[in-house]
């Protein structure tokens, strides 16, 4: 079946600095990727998207780009800010799994000032 | 913000208990999910529907059940609340095709005493 793997946290960064949040996958055919972000007490929200191979989803200074060969979907950020301290989520839909969306373990990312 | 809806965003009840949570949505969505989340497992699809009346199991669906007469709401049922569903619940609702992603509630923290 379809998987997500992500990096594991807590990810722990000064503000301003340059963040990375590795994602991998597996899965048949070509599904649509997605990162989400939870902040504390609330709910997932889309933070950005690509549903074709090489396409760059970006929202909010972060970016990811769709990596086929590679099979990735790697989140960044130029210069983070305390703001950014959340869970992120990537996820996949589409593969063999249809229409549920299939979660990566998330990853806590800590900015300190 | 996608228009969801959950209630109610807090209860505890007792083992042995019936308990429904509702989700309701405004944006005439076709599909719809019941997600747990819970430290150390990230997020668990229980239950899905496809449309009116038209539901299917996830991962973790027993001891759940749902109901979807409308396409505005999707109720999910604890038959009899055990601890082991002490959780967040949280509702997504999503409009079809792949690339659509989904839009989360904020979520419902249910504690089973």
């Amino acid at each position: 079946g379809d998987s997500v793997t992500q990096m594991e946290g807590p990810v722990t960064l000064s503000e301003e600095a340059f963040l990375t949040i590795n994602c991998t996958y597996t899965a048949t055919g070509y599904p649509s990727l997605f990162w989400y972000v939870q902040y504390p007490g609330e709910g997932l929200q889309l933070l950005l998207k690509a549903t074709k191979a090489d396409d760059k989803g970006s929202n909010k200074g972060f970016e990811a780009t769709y990596r086929k060969e590679t099979t990735s979907f790697h989140l960044e950020k130029g210069s983070v800010q305390v703001s950014d301290s959340a869970v992120y989520f990537c996820a996949l839909r589409g593969g063999a799994e249809g229409d549920k969306l299939v979660f990566g373990a998330g990853t806590i990312l800590r900015v300190k000032s | 913000d996608a228009g969801i809806t959950q209630s109610p965003r807090h209860k505890v009840t007792e083992t042995g208990t019936p308990v429904t949570l509702r989700c309701h949505q405004t944006e005439n969505h076709r599909y719809m999910y019941w997600y747990r989340q819970d430290p150390g497992h990230g997020l668990r699809l229980i239950h899905y529907s496809y449309g009116v009346k038209d539901t299917d199991k996830g991962e973790v669906s027993d001891g759940y059940s749902v109901s979807r007469s409308k396409t505005e709401d999707f109720l999910l049922t604890l038959e009899s609340a055990t601890s082991s569903q002490t959780s967040v619940y949280f509702c997504a609702i999503s409009e079809a095709g792949y690339n659509s992603p989904l839009h989360f509630g904020n979520g419902t923290r249910l504690t089973v005493t």
